[in-house]
């Protein structure tokens, strides 16, 4: 069975920056797209980015686009997300999920969610 | 306000044969067929119940079932039970920029 295990959600001030990370195991990671999707509290889902198999190309959310980076790691298995310039309407639980061979495929696999909090 | 609509609510008894909808525009609904499904239970992770539209994946029941009709994608869950209670989001793969849309989530009650 798929997992995938999100960490690095804490409570963080406007403006500042954090790194998401996920890690991946029971498939094989490097031939996969992997993607980002977030819910703040309470509310609905929102996608956010999402990564090539060998992370030459990634795609993301106007809201983000320009503040977050998607990048992987196929040697360890890893997924990040780094964040700067964050905004309190960025708090939310950030999913980590797999996708499928290419961009038209949905986030397929979800982990449980890392928290991220921004507020002063 | 969310690229695709749902309506907020839905609610049925057991047994009984719901539907959501989900309404984009050509450039997502109506322009693919990479339309999913996903039911999300309090506290937990979205979970993946249709991709393509109508593919389930392995595991999914078959009570759950999907459609589309011009701009406008359809979740079907017949023979309701009490544990499908939840809330249903629809993606859909898009042009416009971002890649992605999501509705804004529809919550079942089963009475």
């Amino acid at each position: 069975e798929v997992q995938l295990v999100e960490s690095g959600g804490v409570v963080v001030q406007p403006g500042g920056s954090l790194r998401l990370s996920c890690a991946a195991s029971e498939f094989t990671f490097d031939d996969y797209v992997m993607h980002w999707v977030r819910q703040p509290p309470g509310k609905g889902l929102e996608w956010v980015s999402l990564i090539t198999w060998d992370g030459s190309s990634a795609s993301y959310a106007d809201s983000v686009k320009g503040r977050f980076t998607i990048s992987r790691d196929n040697r360890n298995n890893s997924l990040y997300l780094h964040m700067d310039s964050l905004r309190p309407d960025d708090t939310a639980f950030y999913y980590c999920s797999k996708g499928g061979a290419g961009w038209s495929t949905p986030p397929m696999s979800w982990g449980q969610g890392t928290l991220v909090t921004v507020s002063s | 306000q969310s690229a695709l609509t749902q309506p907020a609510s839905v609610s049925g008894s057991p047994g009984q044969s719901i539907t959501i909808s989900c309404t984009g525009t050509s450039s997502d609904v109506g322009g693919y067929d990479y339309v999913a499904w996903y039911q999300q239970h309090p506290g937990k992770a979205p979970k993946l119940i249709l991709y393509e539209v109508n593919h389930r994946p392995s595991g999914v029941s078959s009570r759950f079932s999907g459609s589309k009709s011009a701009n406008t994608a359809t979740l079907t869950i017949s023979g309701l039970h009490v544990d499908d209670e939840a809330d249903y989001y629809c993606t859909s793969y898009t042009t416009t920029g971002t890649l992605w849309v999501f509705g804004g989530g529809t919550k079942l009650t089963v009475l």
